[in-house]
């Protein structure tokens, strides 16, 4: 069965250290993974993607994910973190089941703390 | 900017009575889903469709109906309201070429009492 793990319910850390968020996923073939993040009382907004090509995915507000199909991971991560960057992340993996419907298995999210 | 609404952003119903959530989205996007989101639990997606009068089941189906009869509006509809979906309920959008880059609604959030 086809599915995204994110092991940390939460993560803190101090403003201008680097930050992670841990994914990992089950599918069979190759995968097609994302990311979008949830600020406060707002929806969520997509902030990357891997499909091929290069390891290291770049996004949005300076975030990056690393895919590594050995460790079937794709954490997420920043060199510096925000106070702004708090927020709810959801790590996803396209349905291989249902191609190109857009179907997407969401983990269950990681809240990020970054305190002052 | 792509924007998608939602017709409330919190909703107090009784239970069994019949609930209605709009979507809207002006980007004239092919892909419309409807999930809801609970704490520890992430998304679950609940219906999706690809095209008017299309949809198809997601994960969890069961007590929801969905109508989609112009390609801007998505509507998910509660028969008969239960406790057990009080919820967030999060309306996205995308486009057919990319429909995995998907465009979320602020969310509604139904308590059923």
């Amino acid at each position: 069965a086809q599915s995204v793990a994110q092991p940390e319910d939460q993560v803190n850390v101090a403003e201008g250290n680097p930050l992670t968020v841990k994914c990992t996923y089950s599918v069979s073939g190759n995968p097609y993974l994302f990311w979008y993040v949830q600020y406060p009382n707002r929806g969520l907004q997509f902030l990357l993607k891997y499909i091929t090509g290069d390891n290291l995915v770049k996004g949005s507000y300076g975030f990056e994910a690393e895919f590594n199909k050995s460790q079937t991971s794709f954490h997420l991560k920043k060199p510096s973190a925000l106070v702004s960057d708090s927020a709810l992340y959801f790590c996803a993996v396209r349905d291989m089941g249902s191609s190109n419907t857009g179907k997407l298995i969401f983990g269950q999210g990681t809240t990020l703390q970054v305190k002052p | 900017d792509v924007k998608v609404t939602q017709s409330s952003r919190y909703l107090v119903k009784r239970t069994g009575e019949k609930v209605f959530l709009e979507c809207v989205q002006d980007m004239d996007h092919e892909n419309m889903f409807w999930y809801r989101q609970d704490p520890g639990l992430g998304l679950r997606l609940i219906y999706f469709s690809y095209d008017v009068k299309m949809k198809e089941k997601g994960d969890i189906p069961e007590g929801y109906s969905v109508s989609r009869e112009k390609k801007e509006r998505f509507s998910l509809i509660l028969e008969s309201a239960s406790t057990n979906q009080t919820s967030m309920y999060l309306c996205a959008s995308s486009w057919g070429g990319s429909p995995e880059t998907q465009y979320f609604g602020p969310g509604t959030r139904l308590l059923v009492l």
